[in-house]
């Protein structure tokens, strides 16, 4: 199984500055034939379920703010807040579709400062 | 607009069993894998299992494997989860989630969840 490790477990960020959050595989992801990394990020705020972010490492799905972009290949990936917004406030979660099972992060909760 | 909303949670003695189920709409459930993760209280994610657009292929995370079922009913628009000899350790929110068009996906949309509470 291919495990993934996120850090921080939190971090608190004042409103407008920039928030990052690390995802690390135990193997790497990118599947050479197509040059993909297969990563998704997601967001979950309290009572609610997970909301896709960022899927192929760094494509935003439709209707996400820039604010939000993901960066990495291999085994190494980052999720960044450009400008924290309140209803940012959330868990993060990375989750590896290269090989089953399925994989998910511990999570990071953004809080704000 | 694409909604999933899942059913048949509850509280279930250690070794019972429960079905769950999730009703499309919005889509047509026929195109996609659809896969089902879970969320113990408070912990992160984990993802079950998936079942291929016509049915014909499954998989599961070893920890439910050989208890748990996934199926679907394409002209239903539903997809189902069986699950037998329940324990506590799988107490948590189960989610119904679309995949693309292959096993190794990501998840979108989501439903809301139902809470499955396994306890004596």
């Amino acid at each position: 199984d291919i495990v993934m490790t996120q850090s921080p477990d939190s971090l608190a960020v004042s409103l407008g500055e920039r928030a990052t959050i690390n995802c690390k595989s135990s193997q790497s992801v990118l599947y050479n034939s197509n040059d993909k990394n297969y990563l998704a990020w997601y967001q979950q705020k309290p009572g609610q379920p997970p909301k896709l972010l960022i899927y192929w490492a760094s494509t935003r799905e439709s209707g996400v703010p820039d604010r939000f972009s993901g960066s990495g290949s291999g085994t190494d990936f980052t999720l960044t807040i450009s400008s924290l917004q309140a209803e940012d406030v959330a868990v993060y979660y990375c989750e590896q579709y290269y090989s089953l099972p399925l994989t998910f992060g511990g999570g990071t909760k953004v809080e704000i400062k | 607009e694409m909604q999933l909303v899942e059913s048949g949670g509850g509280l279930v003695q250690p070794g019972e069993s429960l079905r769950l189920s999730c009703a499309a709409s919005g889509f047509t459930l026929s195109s996609n894998w659809m896969n089902w993760v879970r969320q113990a209280p408070g912990k992160g994610l984990e993802w079950v299992a998936n079942i291929k657009q016509d049915g014909s292929e499954e998989n599961y995370v070893d920890s439910v494997k050989g208890r748990f079922t996934i199926s679907r009913d394409n002209v239903k628009n539903s997809l189902y989860l069986q699950m037998n000899s329940l324990r506590a350790e799988d107490t948590a929110v189960y989610y119904c989630a679309r995949g693309p068009n292959t096993a190794y996906s990501y998840f979108a949309p989501w439903g809301q969840g139902t809470l499955v509470i396994v306890s004596s």
